[in-house]
């Protein structure tokens, strides 16, 4: 296993098309999150799952975006109908249970919204 | 609420030379800290953590940092810097009950000049 892997790694899309992302997790790596990274700035905690089950959203996850991990393993990150105001890195990180745990991230995938 | 502040913007600092990038948390109780370095358009990468015991951690790449609670402050150092250290620098603090889910500061840009 090389580490969390995200895909696509660039994104360049047209205001109000629908785009989707992947993270493969660590695979024994039961907690997934995703952020969201704007120039300038550093990462914002959006959402997590332990294993397939969401825990918990951010006020910044607008009712645009959903992300799903279906099976506990692979996740997904669906923004509908992008704004400009999307435009940012989204980073995907994954851990191992328990509070003691550093979380590993991704490469990133980079939105441009047009 | 916890929060990180990261006071530099921008350091340069000249190859060969010390470094130290500062980190100022805000946390109810001893908080879990680390500190991430990421390459342009890269994700993060882990530098060092702080859980509990020692409050002087050493990390990779001849990184170190020191957690003083009394000035919940958690500063990073390097005592000679090299040109590939030029990158930018995040200090964050995760939630006690999970780690992996952190507030992270606005970061540190640093410079390294020949």
């Amino acid at each position: 296993d090389t580490g969390v892997s995200q895909d696509p790694r660039h994104k360049i899309t047209k205001r109000g098309q629908n785009v989707t992302f992947r993270c493969d997790p660590i695979s024994e790596h039961n907690r997934l999150y995703w952020y969201r990274q704007t120039l300038g700035q550093g990462p914002e905690f959006l959402t997590y799952f332990q294993n397939e089950a969401q825990l918990e959203k951010s006020r910044l996850l607008s009712d645009r975006f959903s992300a799903e991990r279906p099976k506990g393993s692979f996740s997904t990150l669906e923004i509908q109908r992008t704004e400009q105001g999307d435009s940012a890195m989204y980073l995907c990180a994954s851990s191992g249970d328990g509070g003691w745990v550093e979380a590993f991230f991704g490469q990133g995938t980079r939105l441009t919204v047009v | 609420a916890q929060s990180v502040t990261q006071p530099d913007i921008h350091i340069t600092v000249s190859e060969g030379a010390s470094l130290e990038l500062r980190c100022n948390y805000s946390y109810g109780a001893t908080p879990y800290l680390f500190w991430y370095v990421q390459s342009p358009g890269q994700g993060l990468q882990l530098l060092l953590k702080y859980f509990s015991g020692d409050t002087l951690v050493q990390g990779i790449k001849g990184f170190e940092a020191e957690f003083k609670r009394s000035q919940s402050s958690f500063n990073l150092r390097k005592p000679s810097v090299h040109w590939s250290d030029a990158a930018e620098y995040f200090c964050a603090v995760g939630a006690r009950v999970n780690a992996g889910k952190s507030t992270f500061g606005d970061g540190t840009t640093l410079t390294v000049k020949p």
